[in-house]
């Protein structure tokens, strides 16, 4: 158990739609990371926020957005879903804002959008 | 464009044999973390590297880091049915010099280790 929650786990929806997924970084830590892992494109970064504040970004879609909050917990917005949006998101957290420092994943939401 | 490229993809072997996975790349990284991955479980750090030609070892496991901190191999002895998994490597490109948490992964590497 890494210590970080990730909520749902799995999450089937149609096109089109919009969906919510919620991470609870371990406690103490101040980074917040975003990945998309899917078998053509493999882990992809999406977004990093530290201290509630957007720090680096990836490959993310304008049609995806993501926030930090007072307490650090973090949700991903994804919007407009297509069929290629079918992937496990993942959910990091780390104690700082370096990527030296150990990011602990949490065990992903499986999105299928049909 | 991948930035870390990983080899081999699969790998299928009999326990008590060795293997080394590679991770190679044309960019710079100020740090290379290498992970396991597990079906329906996130990825779980197994080492950081951080200085050129530096060895690190973890049991039976041994990461080594090029000297031009372009590329990093992972060596494993006498692999054992436990070690079946999915190994990725992962890089701090720390461009402009500011290191954020971004990191660039390498397509992952599958390994079976076959009783």
């Amino acid at each position: 158990d890494s210590g970080v929650t990730q909520t749902p786990k799995h999450l089937i929806t149609a096109t089109g739609q919009r969906v919510t997924l919620r991470c609870s970084p371990r406690s103490g830590d101040l980074s917040v990371y975003w990945y998309q892992q899917s078998l053509d494109q493999g882990l992809q970064f999406l977004i990093q926020y530290y201290n509630g504040e957007e720090r680096a970004k990836g490959n993310i879609l304008e049609r995806f957005s993501a926030q930090q909050f007072p307490d650090l917990h973090s949700e991903l917005n994804l919007s407009s879903l297509e069929l290629g949006d079918s992937a496990l998101y993942f959910c990091a957290s780390s104690v700082g804002l370096a990527a030296s420092y150990e990011q602990y994943f949490g065990p992903g939401t499986r999105l299928t959008v049909t | 464009t991948q930035l870390l490229e990983q080899s081999p993809q699969f790998l299928s072997i009999q326990e008590g044999e060795n293997l080394t996975v590679y991770c190679n790349s044309s960019s710079v990284f100020s740090s290379l973390q290498w992970y396991r991955q597990e079906p329906g479980e996130g990825p779980v750090l197994l080492v950081t590297v951080v200085t050129g030609g530096e060895v690190k070892k973890l049991k039976r496991l041994t990461f080594q880091f090029g000297d031009a901190r372009k590329d990093s191999s992972l060596h494993i002895t006498a692999a054992q049915p436990g070690d079946t998994g999915l190994y990725l490597c992962a890089g701090d490109v720390n461009a402009g010099g500011t290191s954020y948490g971004k990191l660039t992964f390498g397509q992952g590497t599958i390994l079976t280790v076959h009783p």
